[in-house]
């Protein structure tokens, strides 16, 4: 079944740490995105990407940086994680066009 | 700029009672209006989304309106349950950036 899949779902780390967090995708979509929601909050877009070796940032200000060399992966850097980075991270996809996104289970990060 | 307005930001209501949620977007260009509830843990996942060739759409107890000339829609969900509840946000597709910009989100209390 076609579905986005994001590792590790939790991760707790210690701050200064370098963390990727994962993000993969058999929905076939172009687009990918990632946000930083915390729990019940607002969706803020930190990257997103229209196809592969194409990334924009998003509109949260992140110290973060992605890469897109696959169409299928999508992963998120912190190069040195800090306590102000816990929070949910949503991968998300969406195909050609005007069309719905798809979201992946998430990552909950906790930096102490 | 690229922006999609939610109001309210919390919303309760007793059972059996009916909610709206209002969104207002700013590209005039948009064409696609989704919807997605967030359950408390979970990932947001579309609920019903219209498109601007239609004014409604219903699907069972939940509906949404799209005005294109005062670039606002609105979600309404009839007879509530306790199941309702969750987070609710729109979204808009802004046709110059190709993506899905999100409202604020509305966190919804079905009270019994």
């Amino acid at each position: 079944e076609a579905d986005i899949y994001q590792t590790p779902r939790y991760l707790v780390i210690g701050t200064g740490k370098k963390i990727t967090l994962e993000c993969s995708q058999t929905m076939g979509h172009d687009k990918m995105y990632w946000y930083q929601q915390d729990p019940g909050m607002e969706l803020h877009l930190i990257h997103y990407s229209y196809g592969v070796n194409s990334t924009e940032k998003g509109d949260l200000s992140s110290e973060s940086t992605v890469s897109r060399i696959r169409t299928e992966h999508f992963p998120l850097t912190l190069e040195s994680a800090r306590p102000s980075h816990t929070s949910q991270y949503l991968c998300a996809t969406s195909g050609t066009g005007e069309s719905e996104a798809f979201f992946g289970q998430g990552t909950r990060l906790t930096v102490v | 700029g690229e922006n999609v307005e939610q109001h309210p930001s919390t919303l309760s209501v007793q059972e059996g009672d009916s909610a709206v949620i209002k969104c207002t977007y700013s590209d005039s260009a948009s064409n696609y209006f989704p919807w997605y509830k967030q359950e408390l843990g979970k990932r947001p996942q579309l609920i019903i989304d219209i498109r601007s060739n239609v004014g409604e759409k219903k699907d069972q107890r939940i509906a949404v309106t799209l005005n294109k000339t005062a670039k606002h829609f609105s979600l309404h969900i009839t007879e509530t349950q306790p199941e309702d509840s969750a987070v609710y946000f729109c979204a808009a597709f802004f046709q110059g950036a190709q993506k899905l910009v999100f409202g604020q989100g509305t966190r919804l209390t079905i009270n019994p």
